[in-house]
């Protein structure tokens, strides 16, 4: 069993849809949560960032952390074509004295449709 | 403009070739990381360095090597020994003490012809 589970997709959703994307893990010692978007053959880009639990939200994207479930989501509000991308979760635990490694889920591929 | 750079954006080996492919950033950061994507797994860890003149291994690290002379830099070689080389690459870095976030590079695709 994975560390980190993201269903891979893809995804298909008409635009200004809400967008519900999640991933579930199995190490109860992480407590940074990432999201990153990733545009084919690019590199990822840091979408979101929280500490454990909680709610945190910037502009449409909302990221929620819920430790107790060992469960976590992003909420991408009124979804636009140019929100067609993988969605990448990632997360790692305080004091890894490992390089801070981060696990990361496998990826969801959203495709926001006109 | 900082940011992290990656060259050559694809790359094209023969087999038994060793190859390096340039990770350069111009962010301060202390920590670089080398991932390799492959469809349905993810990225995998395969060196990171969190000061210079230092490394260690990720999850996979056979077949490939690295060094870390300046802060800047952090090239990673593909050997010949790496039997299954073909995949995206992406290489990352970190602040020392700014949180486990990771700024990545666009990305240097690598095929084995």
């Amino acid at each position: 069993q994975k560390e980190v589970e993201q269903d891979p997709g893809p995804l298909s959703v008409p635009e200004g849809a809400i967008v519900s994307l999640n991933c579930t893990y199995s190490n109860s010692a992480f407590q940074y949560f990432m999201w990153y978007r990733q545009y084919s053959r690019k590199g990822p880009e840091l979408l979101m960032y929280t500490y454990s639990s909680g709610n945190k939200e910037d502009g449409r994207f909302t990221a929620q952390v819920d430790k107790s479930s060992k469960y976590i989501s992003l909420f991408i509000r009124d979804s636009q074509p140019s929100d067609s991308a993988t969605y990448l979760c990632a997360m790692s635990a305080a004091f890894t004295g490992g390089g801070n490694k981060l696990t990361f889920g496998t990826g969801t591929q959203l495709k926001v449709e006109l | 403009d900082g940011g992290i750079t990656q060259s050559p954006k694809y790359l094209f080996r023969k087999e038994g070739q060793n190859v390096t492919l340039s990770c350069e950033q111009n962010l301060n950061h202390d920590a670089m990381y080398w991932y390799r994507q492959d469809p349905g797994q993810g990225l995998r860890l395969i060196y990171y360095s969190q000061i210079v003149n230092d490394f260690q291994k990720g999850d996979i690290a056979e077949g490939y090597s690295v060094s870390r002379e300046k802060k800047e830099s952090f090239p990673l070689t593909v050997t010949s020994a790496q039997k299954n080389p073909t995949a995206f690459y992406l290489c990352a870095s970190r602040i020392a003490g700014g949180g486990d976030t990771q700024y990545f590079g666009p990305g240097t695709r690598l095929t084995v012809l």
